[in-house]
């Protein structure tokens, strides 16, 4: 199975400011790599695809690169609406695996 | 705007059996593939199970090989899970989750909609 490892795990942030996510691989996943965007006692939001894609309806602000075993996701600006927890998701290869979450917080 | 709605969480014992449904709206369901992806407060999020539009490809995570059962009746538009011999380590939320295509291929294995989620706690 391929591991996914997200970091940081926590991450506390003020509105305004910019921030990075990491997601790596245990293998190359070439670009096959989704980000979600999950609040508390909701379901998982798709943000990104194809690791770069932006799902349409969401905001430019975020932001995704990478490949093969390593993606950043960015947002730029920090809303009060995105302190939420972040997931990356490989499909690759079965079985789909996610990343731990980072959950970006208010500092 | 597609929607998905989960049913069928609840309490049940160890060695139990459940079905959760997911209806689903807004979108022609017979077009696309389906899952099913479970969170727990330890585990994070867990792929599960995924079913092809027409039914006839389904594929499963080793931790429930041989006790789910994933299917569909595109005629309802509804999405079912059957769990059996249930065990402690399969509590968790259940969502289910619409692909973008009609098989996970292609690069569309990745969910642009999710249902709400049913809980499942198995407990004695």
């Amino acid at each position: 199975d391929i591991q996914m490892t997200q970091s940081p795990s926590t991450l506390s942030a003020s509105v305004g400011d910019g921030v990075s996510i990491t997601c790596r691989a245990s293998q190359s996943i070439s670009r096959w790599l989704a980000w979600y965007q999950q609040k508390p006692g909701k379901a998982p939001k798709l943000l990104i695809y194809k690791a770069s894609s932006l799902e349409s309806g969401v905001s430019s602000r975020f932001s995704g690169s990478g490949s093969g075993t390593e993606f950043t996701l960015t947002i730029s600006s920090l809303q009060p609406d995105d302190f939420a927890t972040y997931y990356c998701q490989q499909y690759n290869s079965f079985p789909l695996t996610f990343g731990g979450g980072t959950k970006v917080e208010i500092k | 705007e597609a929607q998905l709605l989960e049913s069928g969480g609840g309490l049940v014992q160890p060695g139990g059996s459940l079905r959760l449904s997911c209806v689903a709206s807004g979108f022609t369901f017979s077009n696309y593939a389906m899952s099913w992806v479970r969170q727990t407060p330890g585990k994070g999020l867990e792929w599960v199970s995924q079913i092809t539009n027409g039914g006839s490809g389904t594929q499963y995570a080793d931790s429930v090989k041989g006790r789910f059962t994933i299917s569909r009746d595109n005629s309802k538009g509804t999405l079912y899970l059957q769990m059996s011999s249930l065990r402690a380590e399969d509590t968790a939320v259940y969502y289910c989750a619409k692909y973008l295509a009609g098989s996970c291929g292609g690069g569309y294995c990745y969910s642009d909609y999710w249902g709400q989620g049913t809980l499942v706690t198995v407990s004695s």
